[in-house]
């Protein structure tokens, strides 16, 4: 079958970091542009940060640049997303999706790992 | 700041025809911002309907349909069902960066 499925999800002190992850299975996980986009409660869906197959080149939103970031390891089918200096405002479902380059959108979809930034 | 807009709600009769749009505050959009539209009930992960303007995704009804209507995007509902009722998400692309916007969501009640 074909999914994505995220991990690492949890309740976080502001300033505080943690590491997301997200695991591709039933495809060539190496050969596929991989994204992180957040649900925002109130605010809907936000883009954060794409990365090319091959890692080599990264793009962010404003909003996380400095603070988020984005590797893979293609070995292990893996996607991660690295957040640090977490913010009450990065309180969100954070879902992994696999872009489609040549047709321009995101076609699937992890089912979601919910961050709550709070003290 | 790129501002992608959208209805933030409305609603249909079951049955009945509506159209949600998705447009730039300071510009308009056009088939090169590839418009995707996305289906999103809650607990779920987002759906594609339309991506690239107005081309529909495997499984998908084709009560669904896209374009470009003057200076927007639009998403097209004909034929509205209950289970229709949910929020609806544009995404657009934009080339200088690259970077993608989504809009703020369309929440549609079928009533």
């Amino acid at each position: 079958e074909v999914q994505l499925v995220e991990s690492g999800g949890g309740l976080v002190q502001p300033g505080g970091s943690l590491r997301l992850s997200c695991e591709g299975s039933g495809f060539t996980f190496g050969r596929y542009w991989m994204s992180w986009v957040r649900l925002l409660p109130g605010r809907g869906l936000e883009w954060m940060t794409n990365i090319t197959p091959d890692g080599s080149e990264k793009f962010y939103v404003e909003s996380v640049k400095g603070r988020f970031t984005t590797s893979r390891d293609n070995a292990g089918n893996r996607l991660y997303l690295q957040m640090n200096s977490l913010r009450a405002e990065d309180t969100a479902i954070y879902y992994c999706a696999r872009y489609l380059v040549s047709q321009v959108y995101f076609d699937l979809w992890g089912r979601g790992s919910l961050v709550t930034v709070s003290s | 700041q790129t501002v992608v807009t959208q209805e933030p709600s409305l609603s249909v009769s079951p049955g009945g025809t509506v159209t949600l749009t998705c447009g730039l505050s300071s510009d308009s959009v056009s088939k090169i911002n590839y418009p995707t539209w996305y289906q999103q009930t809650p607990g779920q992960a987002p759906r594609t309907l339309i991506y690239n303007t107005d081309s529909r995704s495997s499984g998908v009804p084709d009560r669904f349909s896209g374009s470009i209507l003057g200076n927007k995007g639009a998403l097209t509902i004909t034929g509205a069902q209950a289970d229709d009722e949910a929020d609806y998400y544009c995404l657009l692309f934009f080339s200088t960066g690259p970077y993608w916007v989504f809009g703020g969501g369309t929440k549609l009640t079928v009533l």
